[in-house]
């Protein structure tokens, strides 16, 4: 079936520490890919997202992620969190024909301790 | 300029009510997404809209139901609530129909169904 996974429910992250959140898809071709956040009673706000081309893509607020295809892998990293950092995290994938609705994860909350 | 707007803010309904949530898009923006998140889970897939016509509906029953406005606005319908509807809808927009690589989303009606 297809999916996508987070497997991480919950990560602690002292402030100033490197982050690195994963994601899996489970897809018969590669789909588009997204992550998102949201921090608390807030919408989604897009990070960053990968269509084609260079495998590492930036995005805002200093995130950045690779795609593997190997792994039909899509993690998200910081080299360095802030606590304004604390948010649930979701990765979504877009499948490249049709509607493109957005299948997302089931999230990663992360916290930041000092 | 305005992002994507929703109304209300959060609502509570008691079982068996019909419940009625509206959204704004981004100026210009032609394509609108309708998204469940029940707490502690990702969104999930309910409707989109382009062009006031439905281009794509996610696994939801007949009580969901949707609309599209000459101003592109939308309309989200629930009849017969039951407690598991209880959940943060979220409205995406986007410019085109293929908009998943640039949807915009609100910041949600929070439904309570008592």
């Amino acid at each position: 079936a297809q999916s996508v996974t987070q497997p991480d429910i919950h990560i602690t992250v002292s402030e100033g520490a490197s982050l690195e959140l994963r994601c899996n898809y489970s897809y018969g071709a590669t789909p588009y890919l997204f992550w998102y956040v949201q921090s608390p009673g807030q919408g989604l706000q897009l990070l960053l997202k990968y269509f084609s081309g260079d495998t590492l893509v930036q995005g805002i607020k200093g995130f950045e992620a690779e795609f593997k295809r190997s792994q039909s892998s899509f993690n998200l990293r910081k080299p360095s969190v802030h606590w304004s950092d604390a948010a649930e995290y979701f990765c979504a994938v877009a499948l490249n024909f049709g509607n493109e609705k957005l299948t997302f994860g089931t999230g990663t909350r992360l916290t930041i301790i000092p | 300029d305005a992002g994507v707007t929703q109304s209300p803010t959060h609502l509570i309904k008691t079982r068996g009510q019909h419940v009625t949530l509206r959204c704004s898009p981004i100026s210009g923006h032609k394509s609108v997404s309708w998204y469940q998140q029940v707490l502690g889970q990702g969104p999930q897939f309910i409707f989109q809209y382009y062009e006031k016509e439905e281009r794509g509906r996610g696994n939801f029953p007949d009580r969901f139901s949707a609309r599209q406005f000459p101003n592109y606005s939308s309309e989200l319908n629930v009849n017969a609530l039951l407690l598991g509807d209880s959940a943060l809808y979220l409205c995406a927009s986007s410019l085109v129909l293929a908009g998943a690589r640039e949807q915009y989303f609100g910041p949600g009606t929070r439904l309570t169904v008592t």
